[in-house]
């Protein structure tokens, strides 16, 4: 079975400074591998995935994130914070194999704080 | 543009009283779902459809029912709802059930059952 965890539930930085959100997954097959962010009182929106090919992704709003199967992780990372970047940040794999039903996994979901 | 939307946005109900919050997407999508918000749980599957006719359970059905008559619609119905239901919903779609395909969320559906 696939599972996602969302290491720490708060992460709070000074504007400027290094965004590190962590994801860690287990899966038995290749993931597809997801990035969304909401926004107060919005929908998810999508940051950026991984599924083939280069394994550090690019996303909107300068974000990143880099596939490391070796050590199941999907960290997203920003250089310099911004305040607009204050949100709800959530990982998630998707199902892959026979079983593919199209089904998001999603973490538990990261709140960014992001202080002046 | 491009979206999915959701009706109604809040909704407060009480235990018993039938329910139904819509969906529909303008992206003449195949792949619909539903998904619960809970603190501390992320996101759960409710329901989903492969296409019009074709639906199937998620990890957290019940209690809840869909139906798939039109492509670009996806409701979700509450026929008897109960405070462990008091939740936030969000509807989305993508093109196919691929696991790669991008799904698009919807705003989102807060309800509050008493």
């Amino acid at each position: 079975a696939q599972s996602v965890t969302q290491l720490g539930s708060h992460v709070s930085v000074s504007e400027g400074a290094l965004v590190l959100l962590r994801c860690n997954y287990s899966s038995s097959v290749p993931p597809y591998l997801f990035w969304y962010v909401q926004y107060p009182n919005q929908g998810l929106q999508l940051l950026l995935k991984y599924t083939t090919g280069a394994t550090l992704v690019k996303g909107i709003n300068g974000f990143e994130a880099e596939f490391k199967k070796s050590e199941t992780s999907f960290h997203l990372t920003k250089p310099s914070a911004h305040m607009s970047d204050a949100a709800e940040y959530f990982c998630a794999v998707s199902r892959l194999g026979s079983s593919n039903t199209g089904k998001l996994i999603f973490g538990q979901g990261t709140t960014l704080q992001v202080k002046p | 543009e491009a979206q999915v939307t959701q009706n109604p946005r809040y909704l407060i109900t009480v235990t018993g009283k039938k329910l139904t919050v819509t969906c529909s997407q303008n992206m003449n999508h195949e792949y619909m779902s539903w998904y619960r918000q809970d603190p501390g749980l992320g996101l759960r599957q409710i329901y989903y459809s492969m296409n019009v006719e074709v639906t199937d359970k998620g990890d957290v059905p019940e209690g809840y029912k869909v139906s798939r008559k039109e492509k670009r619609n996806f409701p979700l119905i509450l026929e008897s709802p109960s405070p462990n239901q008091t939740s936030l919903y969000f509807c989305a779609s993508s093109l196919s059930q691929v696991g790669g395909g991008t799904q698009y969320f919807g705003p989102g559906t807060r309800l509050l059952v008493l």
